[in-house]
């Protein structure tokens, strides 16, 4: 299996661009989100889905746009790159939605730099 | 509001030495904890979680934690640290193991 899996690992874009970062799972979990990290503040929650169809709001969503139409699928969109979004992202899924069992699976990672 | 507190921004220890990284947590319900490891330039992964029962929690690499309710904190700790165990250590809560909420992390130097 593969895991999570994230495309690209590295992105530069100028300030005003629209891109989409990927994460697809191979394990058919129900749960995929999407944090962010950036230095001395963690890893913040940003878009989450429970399964097809169905996406919200983490603690920082503003500038970003999710959707799931697979079970598979969960890309994260930036529709107006700004420098403030320059940050290591961060696609995680898990089994389960209602089950106190769940673990995260983590992708490796995308780093995105905004100019 | 959930929230998670990593007291310690950086920590250096000497090879062989043990090591305590401090994790404070605050959460309306019983929590569901974390510990994840991040070298650089890498993915995070797990080293351990509590879910219920025994409160001393065994993880790997040789590292353990401690859920202590009345104190609300998840210290994570190794009694002989190797060079390999440099790396960046999250603390993190949630609901269901879902929806974590991350600690501003631990940044471990470990000296020879």
């Amino acid at each position: 299996n593969a895991g999570v899996t994230q495309t690209p690992k590295f992105q530069v874009l100028k300030t005003g661009q629209s891109m989409t970062l990927q994460c697809a799972q191979d394990m058919n979990h129900e749960y995929m989100s999407w944090y962010r990290q950036d230095p001395g503040m963690g890893l913040r929650l940003i878009h989450y889905s429970v399964g097809a169809g169905i996406t919200d709001q983490g603690e920082v969503p503003n500038g970003y746009n999710v959707s799931r139409s697979t079970t598979e699928d969960f890309p994260l969109r930036l529709l107006s790159a700004a420098p403030s979004q320059t940050s290591v992202y961060f696609c995680a899924s898990s089994r389960d939605r209602n089950s106190g069992a769940n673990v995260l699976t983590f992708g490796a990672g995308s780093r995105l730099t905004v100019l | 509001a959930q929230s998670v507190t990593q007291p310690d921004i950086h920590i250096t220890v000497s090879e062989g030495a043990s090591l305590e990284l401090r994790c404070n947590y605050s959460y309306g319900a019983t929590p569901y904890l974390f510990w994840y490891v991040q070298s650089p330039g890498q993915g995070l992964q797990l080293l351990l979680k509590y879910f219920s029962g025994d409160t001393l929690v065994q993880g790997i690499k040789g590292f353990e934690a401690e859920f202590k309710r009345s104190q609300s904190s998840f210290n994570l700790r190794k009694p002989s640290v190797h060079w390999s165990d440099a790396a960046e250590y999250f603390c993190a809560v949630g609901e269901y193991g879902n929806k974590l909420v991350f600690g501003a992390g631990t940044i471990l130097r470990v000296k020879s």
